[in-house]
């Protein structure tokens, strides 16, 4: 199975700050990633898909990319509405979440 | 819009039985795979099963292999999770979750339910 790595598990930024969160896979994954925020209570909702496409109605500031194993997502000037958990997921075979990053308010 | 609520949960002891249902409404559900993610108590998520849009096919989690089966009713525009043998570690919200593609799944998920809560405790 492919494992998911994602760092930090948290970070605390200010609004406007620009956030990178780094996923890695075990194995290449050719751009089978999904991204999602999830806030308390809630269920996650679908960012980015294929490393960095996004989703329809998701604000521009949330980009992706990456190749191979390493991805990265990118708030570009971070908003209050932003603070949350973020994933990634693989879907490169049997579906894999990372553990997850808490984007807290500094 | 689309629509996925959840419903089954409660509290269950270990070795006990729940069915869960997901009840879709807002697309042509017998036109997309389904999936059962869950999310244990201040933990990640974990995917949990798929079924096929027609039901020929299933794929569990190794966690869950043997103990849980998932179904649907496409007439009633149905998801279902039987869970049997439930431990301790299966206590989770369980979220119904709708993949993104027609007929050809792709194994990520642009609709989710509220989730249901399921405790398995004496």
């Amino acid at each position: 199975d492919i494992q998911m790595t994602q760092s930090p598990s948290s970070l605390s930024a200010s609004v406007g700050d620009r956030v990178t969160i780094t996923c890695r896979a075990s194995q290449g994954i050719s751009n089978s990633l999904a991204w999602y925020q999830q806030k308390p209570g809630k269920a996650p909702k679908l960012l980015l898909y294929a490393a960095s496409r996004l989703e329809s109605g998701v604000p521009s500031r949330f980009s992706g990319s990456g190749s191979g194993t390493d991805y990265t997502l990118t708030i570009s000037s971070l908003q209050p509405e932003d603070f949350a958990t973020y994933y990634c997921q693989q879907y490169y075979s049997t579906p894999a979440f990372g553990g997850g990053t808490k984007v807290e308010i500094k | 819009q689309v629509q996925l609520v959840e419903s089954g949960g409660g509290v269950v002891q270990p070795g006990g039985s729940l069915r869960l249902s997901c009840a879709a409404s807002g697309f042509t559900f017998s036109s997309y795979g389904m999936h059962w993610v869950r999310q244990a108590p201040g933990k990640g998520l974990e995917w949990v099963a798929f079924i096929r849009y027609d039901g020929s096919n299933k794929y569990y989690a190794d966690s869950v292999k043997g103990r849980f089966t998932i179904s649907r009713d496409n007439s009633k525009n149905t998801l279902y999770l039987q869970m049997n043998s439930l431990r301790a570690e299966d206590t989770a919200v369980y979220y119904c979750a709708k993949d993104t593609s027609i007929i050809v799944a792709l194994y990520y998920f642009d609709y989710w339910g509220q989730g249901t809560l399921v405790t398995v405790s004496s």
